[in-house]
């Protein structure tokens, strides 16, 4: 079965200093991943997605991931991060044959002024 | 319209009570799904369905009852709760669960307490 696993719970910075939230996934012939964030109080969003294609995935707000198959990782990062990008953030992957995810535990990223 | 919605955003309830949430999409999506969120946890997968057809049931109580009426409507039904079912209620939804990938779109949650 598909596993995502989230090494930080919490990734506290400055803002606008660099960030990166890793993720790893169990290895598949096939891999479709996802980063959401969550912020306080509120539902999914849906940051950005790994299908097909180039391994480098980016986000209107700045954030970017790497798909990089022979380490089995896909970290979001971002060069400079604002306050208002505190919040949880989850990697999915597509996991089983109905179409359900599986989530990572999740990194709440605490940006500090 | 790519928008998920959810109502009631809160719900207090007793564990005697019958209560029902709701979820509503028009995106001509025929996957559907919920998932239960306590604090500082992943969403977890309770149910979900596929052409209006219960698919999965992730070994949810009795005391929690979905319902599709149609494809763009999702309900869950709330019946002698404890209060460790209080949580976030996320509702989900997806093109269809048989495409090899399928991005899910969620609402913003249903903040439920049982008293």
């Amino acid at each position: 079965a598909q596993s995502v696993t989230q090494l930080d719970s919490q990734v506290p910075v400055f803002e606008e200093a660099p960030v990166e939230l890793r993720c790893n996934y169990s290895s598949s012939v096939s891999v479709y991943l996802f980063w959401y964030v969550q912020y306080p109080n509120q539902g999914l969003q849906l940051l950005l997605k790994y299908l097909s294609g180039s391994t480098l995935v980016e986000s209107i707000n700045g954030f970017e991931a790497e798909f990089n198959k022979s380490q089995t990782s896909f970290h979001l990062r971002k060069p400079s991060v604002h306050i208002s990008d505190t919040a949880e953030y989850f990697c999915a992957v597509n996991g089983g044959s109905q179409g359900n995810l599986i989530f990572g535990k999740g990194t709440k990223l605490s940006v500090k002024p | 319209d790519t928008e998920v919605t959810q109502t009631p955003k809160h719900l207090v309830m007793g564990m005697t009570n019958k209560k029902s949430l709701k979820c509503e999409q028009h995106m001509g999506h025929r996957a559907m799904y919920w998932y239960k969120q306590k604090a500082k946890k992943p969403p977890e997968l309770m149910f979900v369905y596929s052409y209006e057809k219960l698919s999965i049931n992730e070994s949810v109580p009795s005391r929690f009852s979905p319902e599709c009426p149609n494809s763009s409507l999702l309900n869950l039904h709330l019946h002698a709760l404890q209060p460790e079912d209080s949580a976030l209620y996320l509702c989900a939804s997806s093109q269809d669960i048989r495409r090899e990938y399928n991005e899910q779109f969620f609402g913003p949650g249903t903040r439920l307490t049982v008293l």
